[in-house]
């Protein structure tokens, strides 16, 4: 059980739209339509903003939008706006019930 | 609203066995499940194993052999043991609600643990 493979880093300027992938395998990513997308502001917990690959929760702006297309998920974060920046991760159903996380992009705000 | 709230000691010896537990707040315990992530410092999240509301475990076949994850539904609480730490066991541990829908919804405070001899 591999972590899934993120970019390091994005960046963007404030109201353009940016996107981060996630690139796992046929057994977690390509293998489930489950994949959750978590923000995380330095020191605090990760926040939940995307589950089940698309579905924002309750309270979570309509500018964050998930997709997939094989064994990769991308998080698309659009108008993007200062309070942005911060630390993403992507999470997969991997089976036998287990998750596994992605290795997390930082999203710079330009 | 759930609140998760998380103690346990925070500095160990290489060998000893982490303890965790957190107490939920504002949500049935029952027909749940709870989960416990962890973080190293400056690194990306782990999924250490989650435990249901009838109170059968898993866990990350990394971690499967060192691991414990309990639950006192009496007292509202779950707990983590993880045996053994060694220096990368040090990290910021977080109990969850969750998996809810296959994600993790509600999150504690997070307990800093460094494992340091």
């Amino acid at each position: 059980q591999s972590a899934l493979t993120q970019p390091a880093s994005v960046s963007g300027s404030p109201g353009q739209s940016i996107t981060i992938s996630c690139t796992g395998t046929s057994s977690d990513v390509g293998g489930y339509d489950l994949v959750s997308w978590y923000q995380q502001h330095p020191g605090k917990a990760p926040k939940l903003i995307l589950f089940q690959g698309t579905k924002r929760p309750s309270g979570i702006s309509y500018r964050f939008s998930g997709s997939k297309s094989g064994n990769t998920a991308s998080l698309t974060i659009s108008g993007l706006q200062a309070e942005d920046e911060a630390d993403y991760y992507c999470c997969s159903y991997a089976g036998y019930s287990t998750y596994v996380f992605g290795t997390g992009t930082k999203v710079t705000v330009l | 609203q759930v609140q998760l709230q998380q103690w346990g000691a925070g500095l160990l010896k290489p060998s000893e066995t982490l303890s965790l537990t957190c107490a939920v707040y504002g949500a049935s315990f029952s027909g749940k499940y709870w989960s416990w992530i962890r973080q190293p410092p400056g690194k990306g999240l782990e999924w250490i194993g989650e435990i249901t509301h009838s109170g059968i475990p898993n866990y990350n076949p990394s971690l499967k052999s060192r691991v414990t994850i309990s639950v006192d539904m009496s007292k509202n609480q779950f707990s983590l043991k993880l045996s053994s730490v060694t220096a990368a066991d040090s990290a910021m541990y977080y109990c969850v609600r969750g998996p809810v829908d296959n994600s993790f919804h509600d999150w504690g405070q997070g307990t800093l643990v460094t494992v340091s001899s």
